[in-house]
């Protein structure tokens, strides 16, 4: 099956810098990427997503790539604000039938 | 504005007794999941359902959890007995070919 690495665990960043988070993916047949967002106590949300016929895709200070070839995927969160503290998760699947989640990246945004 | 309902939203039981934990999927929704997560595990997969079958159920673990769909409307995740390792949230999400996946609340169950 799908296997789902995700770095870093936890990360820190000065309030208005930049937050990179890296995924891979071992199954060449995963074709969706979504990734979500987990504020304490509450569900997971989608935030962004991207297909494997698209390379990027941003909205508003958030961005995610996408590298077939080397079967790996990133979130950049640019302008970070203290709302952007929480758990984000990536995840690989194929046309919707199973979700393989990473472990997840505990952000947290220093005023 | 459509969402993924779970009930109870919290539990506190003893152990050896049964829980059952129940979610409705979106409306038209075709696929559903059941995930475990606690502080170190991130979120595990348990049960798979499409189309009300049940496709995947390699994570949970057999001689106590039970997951079943008996209606689109309603999905199912048993736990007898109920042990202290078990405390966790467990969240139901839904969704449809176009990939999207939809959380619930979450159910947070406390086993004593």
């Amino acid at each position: 099956g799908e296997n789902v690495e995700q770095h870093p665990s936890t990360l820190s960043v000065q309030e208005g810098d930049s937050a990179v988070i890296k995924c891979t993916y071992s199954d060449s047949a995963s074709n969706y990427f979504p990734w979500y967002k987990q504020e304490l106590g509450k569900r997971p949300q989608l935030i962004i997503d991207i297909r494997s016929n698209v390379g990027e895709k941003k909205d508003q200070r958030i961005a995610v790539t996408l590298n077939k070839t080397a079967k790996h995927f990133s979130l950049h969160i640019t302008e970070t604000q203290p709302e952007d503290s929480a758990v984000y998760f990536c995840a690989a699947s194929i046309y919707g039938n199973q979700f393989y989640f990473g472990t997840g990246t505990s952000l947290t945004v220093i005023p | 504005d459509a969402r993924v309902t779970q009930t109870p939203r919290h539990k506190v039981t003893e152990m050896g007794q049964e829980v059952t934990m129940r979610c409705q999927p979106i409306l038209g929704h075709n696929t559903v999941f059941w995930y475990r997560q606690t502080m170190m595990q991130g979120l595990e997969l348990l049960a798979y359902f499409r189309n009300r079958a049940p496709l995947d159920d390699s994570g949970m673990p057999k001689d106590r959890f039970s997951a079943e769909m008996p209606d689109a409307t309603l999905a199912t995740l048993k736990i007898q007995p109920s042990e202290p390792r078990d405390s966790a949230v467990y969240f139901c999400a839904s969704g449809w070919d176009t990939g999207e996946l939809f959380f619930g609340e979450g159910s947070r169950l406390t086993v004593l």
